[in-house]
């Protein structure tokens, strides 16, 4: 069963640091292209950044440009986003989704996670 | 930067078609897809590259896109259809979601 499991949200003060994960399992993570969605509370879905598949190329949205950083691990099956200089508006429900490209995410994301919750507050 | 334009809600009676539109600057000219999501699920993927449905969604679900307008077609809309749908595209090295539309079965 292709399968996400997203891990890392919290509670963070503003300026502070977080490490979110997505563990997959079910298909050849490093062949398609991954993505990261958030949805802030009572909003519609919002895209902060992708990676191609094995990794090449990666994307953002301006909103998240120089704070997030995408990444994966093809050892380990995981994609990872590490996200600093964190604000109240980054304050949401993180997805992250497969895309069923394998290069750019153009395609659609076919299988997401069920998220994780990320808070930025004092 | 590019944006998709959904209307905010569309109603329908159980039984009957729903349409719902994306509109974007020359969307015709990319793919795009749709998602639905419940309240506290999930998104989940209804409809990719225009108009091919993923196994296991039913085959009330069509879409269409031409010109600048994409569209999400409910046919014999039931009850459980009930959720807000968002369209996507790819755009320029970004991906870009709707804003959203909240579909209300009466």
């Amino acid at each position: 069963e292709v399968q996400l499991l997203e891990s890392g949200g919290a509670l963070v003060q503003p300026g502070g640091s977080l490490r979110l994960s997505c563990a997959a399992s079910g298909f050849t993570f490093s062949n398609y292209a991954m993505t990261w969605v958030r949805q802030a509370p009572g909003k519609g879905l919002e895209w902060v950044s992708a990676i191609s598949g094995g990794g090449g190329r990666t994307y953002y949205a301006d909103s998240v440009k120089g704070r997030f950083t995408i990444s994966g691990d093809n050892s380990k099956n995981t994609l990872y986003l590490q996200m600093n200089s964190l604000r109240a508006e980054d304050t949401a429900v993180y997805y992250c989704a497969k895309d069923q490209a394998t290069g750019t995410p153009r395609y659609g994301m076919d299988v997401w996670g069920q998220g994780t919750t990320v808070t930025v507050s004092s | 930067s590019y944006g998709l334009t959904q209307p905010p809600s569309v109603s329908v009676s159980p039984g009957q078609t729903a349409s719902i539109t994306c509109s974007g600057d020359k969307l015709g000219d990319k793919y795009a897809c749709w998602y639905q999501q419940k309240p506290g699920q999930s998104p989940v993927m209804v409809i990719y590259q225009d108009s091919k449905r993923p196994s296991g969604i039913p085959e009330r679900f069509s879409g269409s896109n031409s010109g600048n307008t994409a569209t999400l077609t409910i046919s014999g809309t039931q009850a459980m259809d009930e959720a807000d749908y968002y369209c996507q595209a790819w755009d320029s090295g970004t991906v870009v979601f709707g804003g959203g539309t909240k579909l209300t079965v009466l």
